[in-house]
């Protein structure tokens, strides 16, 4: 177990609606990023945080943001969704001590309709 | 522009054999280059890694294989087990930035 959590487990929206789905990692793990990936394709980026600021974003639009707190939770809003929006939503976080390394939760599968 | 190149699409090998993966990078700055492992419906899980200055890594079955002039890393796993039926995805990154993957191959392990 990599001790990434993340919710829901899965989630069903219509499109126009808005989704945040939690991530919440081990203590010391300063550094989240989110990733999305769609059916029988690779995570792709979306965006990292590092000590609750934005470290990076991938060719994600804006209506894709997130949030990283102070007790190594985090989460990604997204508003006005649209139907190409289904995907896995992945969270990974990387430890004080080994910032190469990236540990992925379990996912949130969400379908918008 | 896809970064990194993985093939191929899906691998079936027979219990016991080995099974190769391959991967290609474009991106000379890239200096860290793990592999995950991801079962249906859950998230990718790391297997292992290896950075530039060492050309092989091997951790129990798995073996990464780095070739720095060709900008090209494997992954072997010997001894194949049908527990290994995995879609199997290649990365890279630069250090504290995102990872980019490759697009994953299904590895069936016939009994």
């Amino acid at each position: 177990e990599t001790g990434v959590t993340q919710s829901p487990t899965h989630l069903i929206k219509t499109r126009g609606q808005q989704v945040t789905l939690r991530c919440s990692s081990q203590s010391g793990h300063n550094t989240v990023s989110w990733y999305q990936q769609a059916l029988g394709q690779g995570p792709q980026f979306i965006f990292q945080y590092y000590r609750e600021e934005e470290n990076g974003r991938g060719n994600f639009p804006p209506r894709f943001s997130g949030l990283q707190f102070p007790n190594y939770s985090s989460e990604l809003n997204v508003n006005a969704l649209e139907l190409d929006d289904s995907a896995l939503y992945l969270c990974a976080s990387s430890p004080l001590a080994l910032q190469e390394t990236q540990y992925f939760g379990p996912g949130t599968r969400l379908l918008v309709l | 522009q896809q970064q990194v190149k993985q093939s191929p699409q899906s691998l079936i090998v027979q219990k016991g054999g080995i099974s190769i993966i391959n991967c290609a990078y474009e991106n000379t700055a890239f200096d860290y280059f793990p592999w995950y492992q991801q079962f249906p419906g859950k998230g990718p899980a790391l297997l292992i890694a290896i950075r530039p200055d060492v050309s092989e890594k091997k951790e129990g079955r798995f073996t990464i294989s780095f070739n720095k002039s060709a900008k090209q890393f494997s992954l072997h796993i010997m001894d194949s087990q049908p527990g290994d039926s995995a879609t199997y995805f290649c990365a890279a990154s630069v250090v504290r930035k995102e990872l980019v993957f490759g697009k994953g191959t299904k590895l069936t392990v016939n009994p």
